[in-house]
């Protein structure tokens, strides 16, 4: 089974140009999550799309942060214009939701391995 | 809102010997609790994960993490590290959002560091 895959994988920008990030979860995975990860930190959630509606954005910096997953599968991040802060790692993960037996719980995450963006 | 506590910034242990990664959570009701590993350069992989049961649960590369309600604890645990360990170890509790699906909250991490 392919795993989530993530373009590029490494962007080098300048502050205030634009930048687009791309991935493809697994096949099948209804449930999408783009998360921010500074160096340091955790990963934070950015967006999360069930099927092609997002499920939750309180987390995405609006004006200028934006994201779609137009057919519901492959998913693109778009920063404009970005800034030093937005210096991170952008990880992409999916899911399916799976009702075991007798007990409701969410099914794992699959991470893709991520894009480096370095804003100068 | 639930949170995730992982103590220790950076472990240094001797190949061979045991490990104990400290993770405590904030959540009210019962939570989902979800160790991940991040070598460099790469994405998350799952090592365990729990929901409910036995409060002891087993993972993969010989991990285990006991879930402990009364301390909000699920700490990670090795009885012997390979040099192969040493990566950045995360600890996560997901959420119902309601009622319909969930978000994980990921801890700041610690990254372990192995001496020959």
């Amino acid at each position: 089974e392919a795993g989530v895959a993530q373009s590029p994988r490494y962007k080098i920008i300048e502050k205030r140009q634009s930048v687009a990030f791309w991935c493809n979860p697994i096949s099948g995975h209804a449930t999408l999550y783009w998360y921010q990860q500074i160096l340091g930190q955790g990963p934070k959630l950015l967006i999360q799309f069930q099927n092609n509606g997002v499920v939750d954005d309180s987390q995405l910096p609006k004006d200028r942060f934006s994201a779609e997953r137009l057919k519901g599968v492959d998913s693109t991040l778009k920063i404009q214009p970005a800034k030093l802060e937005d210096s991170a790692v952008y990880l992409c993960a999916s899911r399916t939701w799976a009702r075991r037996r007798g007990v409701e719980g969410t099914d794992t995450q699959y991470f893709g391995p991520g894009t480096r963006l370095t804003v100068l | 809102a639930q949170s995730v506590t992982q103590p220790d910034i950076h472990i240094t242990v001797s190949e061979g010997a045991s490990l104990e990664l400290r993770c405590n959570y904030s959540y009210g009701a019962t939570p989902y609790l979800f160790w991940y590993v991040q070598s460099p350069g790469q994405g998350l992989q799952l090592l365990l994960k729990y929901f409910s049961g036995d409060t002891l649960v087993q993972g993969i590369k010989g991990f285990e993490a006991e879930f402990k309600r009364s301390q909000s604890s699920f700490n990670l645990r090795k009885p012997s590290v390979h040099w192969s360990d040493a990566a950045e170890y995360f600890c996560a509790v997901g959420a119902r959002v309601r009622n319909r699906d969930d978000k994980i909250i990921f801890g700041k991490g610690t990254r372990l560091h192995i001496l020959p």
